[in-house]
């Protein structure tokens, strides 16, 4: 299984509620990572999680909160997001260390926030 | 910090064969991958380059040089569904971290 699975695929919410993305891998991978991508630009690192501890969080707006309740799992909590926020979020994993060269990226989930 | 640099659009005819360049500066620099990604899709691993040279996989090849900061991505025999995003990225931060570029779009014409 080389699957990286997000939900939902698309998400339509107000700037007042609450919801959550979620990630599933089954592929033994130890780094999980959430990235936002705008129209037609790359994708932009959110958090990083290496054996289930964030180690790396990119000055992004405390609106967006990760989870990582076990390895295979990786939540992005949503809460009072603006229009702005709306892109694709992207989920990915790989093997953790240096040398590891490929990440496997879920098809995301396409956000709009009204 | 770490920049990458891509140009951003490439045209090329069915058939024919693409370069896409990418010079980088980052800080403890682990490899050098690359990705495609196609409109409304999920970006998919490529090819990876750790030590200077050329990878072959298929109709895809990628170079690195690491004393120049500077790679390629080489697509031969290229086809309409390559018609795509093409991302370099780096691995840096001690390995946690995975960095883009800011994309080529390639576009093939029949």
């Amino acid at each position: 299984d080389t699957e990286v699975t997000q939900t939902p695929k698309h998400l339509v919410m107000g700037m007042t509620n609450k919801k959550s993305l979620k990630c599933e891998q089954h592929m033994g991978h130890r780094a999980m990572y959430w990235y936002k991508q705008k129209a037609k630009k790359p994708p932009e690192l959110m958090f990083v999680y290496s054996y289930e501890k964030l180690s790396i969080n990119e000055s992004v707006p405390s609106r967006f909160s990760p989870e990582c309740p076990n390895s295979s799992l990786l939540n992005l909590h949503l809460h009072a997001l603006q229009p702005e926020d709306s892109a694709l979020y992207l989920c990915a994993s790989s093997q953790d260390g240096a040398g590891m060269a490929e990440a496997f990226f879920g098809q995301g989930t396409r956000l709009t926030v009204v | 910090g770490q920049s990458l640099e891509q140009p951003s659009e490439v045209t090329a005819v069915e058939g024919a064969i693409v370069q896409i360049n990418c010079t980088y500066q980052t800080s403890g620099f682990y490899g050098l991958s690359w990705y495609q990604q196609h409109d409304g899709g999920a970006p998919t691993f490529l090819s990876y380059n750790a030590l200077d040279g050329l990878e072959e996989t298929g109709r895809f090849s990628s170079f690195l040089s690491r004393s120049d900061s500077y790679g390629y991505l080489l697509l031969q025999e290229l086809q309409m569904k390559d018609s795509a995003s093409y991302f370099c990225a780096v691995r840096d931060n001690y390995g946690q971290n995975f960095v883009f570029g800011p994309g080529t779009r390639l576009s093939v014409l029949p």
